[in-house]
């Protein structure tokens, strides 16, 4: 099956930084991906959904300067937690739609973030 | 608001049947069923999907009624290394996007 990575796999940052986190597919090209973020004993939530070539689309009540979403080619999209706080430290997961017609999704590993 | 509603937890025995139940009322003509499995600091892993019927693979069977209201995942014979959370995703088309809104997920204890 299709794989996606991301990178990196674990980060902590000072408070007051910026962080990138990328989501590949390595063996498909992705037009769209899309970013989640989870919280411990959570559901995924999402955030955005990545467009290559234009601008992301952001869920209800997600800030989009706060979360900058990069889709630069098809196979790399990247986030960017903007003057990361501790209360944005959570468990980034991005996916992306198979080639197939049959609406699946794969899953990246999740990042990690933890801002002190 | 999540397309999906199943039970929150659930406990079973090693070497049990587990069934997991997904409702889903509001699902469109061309909205597929998918099921996914979730261990701690992990993403989310693919496990079956379907439209309607049955479908079956080497690890799971998916049972879907007539009118797809609802779903069923049945686990055949599960052991402690499938405790995890199982989520019944439903695609959402918007704007010309298919994406998936997760909802609770049950998360399943297997007991020894």
């Amino acid at each position: 099956g299709a794989v996606v990575s991301q990178h990196p796999s674990r980060v902590i940052c000072k408070s007051g930084t910026s962080v990138k986190i990328e989501c590949r597919s390595l063996d498909f090209q992705a037009t769209t991906m899309f970013w989640y973020r989870q919280f411990p004993k959570q559901s995924l939530m999402l955030m955005a959904t990545s467009n290559e070539g234009s601008k992301a689309t952001y869920e209800q009540g997600v800030e989009k300067d706060k979360f900058l979403i990069n889709h630069a080619s098809l196979t790399l999209s990247t986030l960017t937690v903007t003057s990361a706080h501790p209360e944005d430290s959570s468990f980034y997961i991005c996916s992306a739609p198979g080639e197939d017609l049959l609406h699946e999704q794969f899953f990246g590993p999740g990042t990690r973030l933890t801002v002190l | 608001l999540a397309k999906t509603t199943q039970p929150i937890s659930m406990d079973s025995y090693e070497g049990q049947e587990v069934n997991i139940t997904c409702s889903h009322n509001n699902i469109a003509t061309n909205d597929y069923i998918t099921w996914y499995q979730q261990f701690p600091s992990q993403g989310p892993r693919f496990i079956i999907q379907g439209y309607k019927t049955k479908v079956t693979n080497e690890v799971a069977s998916l049972f879907i009624p007539a009118d797809r209201k609802s779903s069923t995942l049945s686990l055949p014979r599960v052991s402690l290394s499938d405790t995890a959370v199982y989520y019944c995703l439903v695609g959402e088309r918007t704007s010309g996007t298919y994406k998936y809104i997760f909802g609770t997920g049950t998360r399943l204890k297997v007991l020894a």
